[in-house]
């Protein structure tokens, strides 16, 4: 069990727009450690989606946003597309534990 | 173009020992922190640990599950990092990626990843 609470599935029709949940506590997100959000396709390594809470790397498109709010952060996924359809990973750190630490992963499912 | 690549995976008995390569290129090895995250078959993401660049002390920083037992290293001069594991366990088995760490301040996130090398422990 994660210490970073996602759902474990979302869904939505192709141009729609989902959000993600990561709910951590105040020894990690509420401590202000970043969260980072990755993207993970089938079969593929991951890749980096948005670092520092909502900082998107080069590359990315602007239909995929992150914000932060207390102890938790999100990931919004504007105009969904069928390729985003993949797992996602929120991480941040613990100071509690003194680790990096992951999400337990959203599966996304494009209707 | 920044390129992370595993080797050093297969087949191995539990409590025999292993070691993975991940060999980079594409940018200054020795300026950035080296992390190995694992992925169980239809598991989520484990962060496993990390090596930070020398101007950062070097310093080592590992998962409870594999403190004792799993070692990271790196060679700047080569381009490589290492895992070194040793008393496999059969809930060992798992993807391993590496990835190129981003340090800052007291976090870390991962902008480059490898591609994977599958550590399987079974006797």
């Amino acid at each position: 069990q994660s210490v970073l609470t996602q759902p474990p599935s979302v869904s939505g029709a192709p141009g729609q727009r989902v959000t993600i949940s990561c709910t951590g506590s105040s020894s990690n997100i509420g401590a202000g450690y970043d969260v980072n959000w990755y993207q993970q396709l089938p079969g593929t390594a991951p890749k980096l989606l948005i670092y520092g809470n909502s900082n998107r790397p080069s590359g990315v498109p602007d239909r995929f946003s992150g914000s932060k709010s207390g102890t938790s952060a999100s990931l919004a996924i504007t105009g969904l597309q069928a390729d985003d359809e993949a797992d996602y990973y929120c991480q941040s750190y613990d100071s509690s534990l003194s680790l990096v630490m992951f999400g337990g992963g959203t599966k996304l499912t494009v209707l | 173009e920044v390129q992370l690549v595993e080797s050093g995976g297969g087949l191995v008995q539990p409590g025999r020992s292993l070691r993975l390569s991940c060999t980079a290129s594409g940018f200054i090895f020795g300026d950035y922190a080296l992390t190995w995250v694992r992925q169980a078959p239809g598991k989520g993401l484990e962060w496993v640990g990390l090596i930070k660049s020398r101007p950062f002390g070097g310093t080592r920083e590992s998962a409870a599950s594999v403190e004792g037992r799993f070692t990271i290293s790196r060679d700047d001069s080569k381009g490589i990092a290492y895992l070194q594991m040793n008393s496999l366990k059969t809930e060992d088995t798992a993807v391993y990626y590496c990835s190129r760490t981003v340090v800052v301040g007291a976090t870390y996130y991962f902008d480059y990843w490898g591609q994977g090398t599958l550590v399987t422990v079974s006797s």
